[in-house]
């Protein structure tokens, strides 16, 4: 399966300051996904990361907020924008070649909004 | 919308019994189910994935089952061991590739 990275692995940041998160795969992957987990609770899909494209979000969650880019198929960035402490998560990028097949999931980056 | 629950929510047993974890789901409509491990400080890693036609697949000591008609899918850990603690996450996919998943069963085997 494909190696995922994710960085940072985790930040402490300001009320109202930006994060960029990287995620890198090792392969060419057909779809990228982001997601959230809150402490607690289980994971929600912010978005689908699309190539040469704008990114499908779900339903909550908006691109002032979370844009994200995805300039090629292995690599995807996404940023919380505006932060306050209820943006406290694990953010999570997931990849997949094609449906019925496994998603794979990097380590994770958890944040802390002081 | 989907809805994806899991129980128990947290459990204990001594090492060397046998695990049993349940998960259901609220919308039969589904391509596959994956089940997840979550390690504290981790990120997730797929254990088991089970297509909508299938009844059940087995990795090792791992077996998943799906009931699809019914919403529901087990999964069975064979003769636990201390290094299986941790959270298993079941999740199921639907359309446009979206994964639902549920809040976990939180695992503590007892050496």
């Amino acid at each position: 399966s494909a190696v995922i990275s994710q960085k940072p692995s985790r930040d402490i940041c300001q009320r109202g300051t930006s994060l960029t998160i990287q995620c890198q795969v090792d392969s060419q992957v057909t779809m990228m996904f982001w997601y959230r987990q809150q402490p607690g609770q289980s994971l929600t899909l912010i978005a689908t990361a699309n190539q040469g494209s704008e990114a499908t979000y779900e339903s909550g969650f908006v691109i002032d907020k979370f844009p994200i880019s995805r300039p090629n198929l292995t690599f995807s960035t996404l940023t919380v924008s505006n932060m306050s402490p209820e943006d406290s998560s694990i953010y999570l990028c997931s990849v997949g070649q094609q449906v019925n097949q496994p998603q794979h999931f990097g380590d994770g980056t958890r944040l802390s909004i002081l | 919308k989907q809805e994806v629950t899991q129980i128990p929510a947290a459990l204990s047993v001594p090492e060397g019994e046998n695990l049993v974890l349940n998960c259901s789901f609220t919308d039969s409509a589904i391509y596959n189910l994956q089940w997840f491990r979550q390690d504290p400080g981790k990120g997730l890693t797929s254990l088991l994935l089970i297509q909508s036609s299938q009844r059940e697949q087995t990795s090792g000591r791992l077996n998943a089952s799906l009931d699809k008609s019914s919403g529901r899918s087990t999964l069975y850990i064979a003769a636990s061991q201390p290094g299986d603690s941790a959270t298993y996450l079941c999740a199921v996919q639907g359309g446009n590739n979206r994964l639902a998943f549920g809040k976990g069963n939180q695992v503590v085997v007892i050496p």
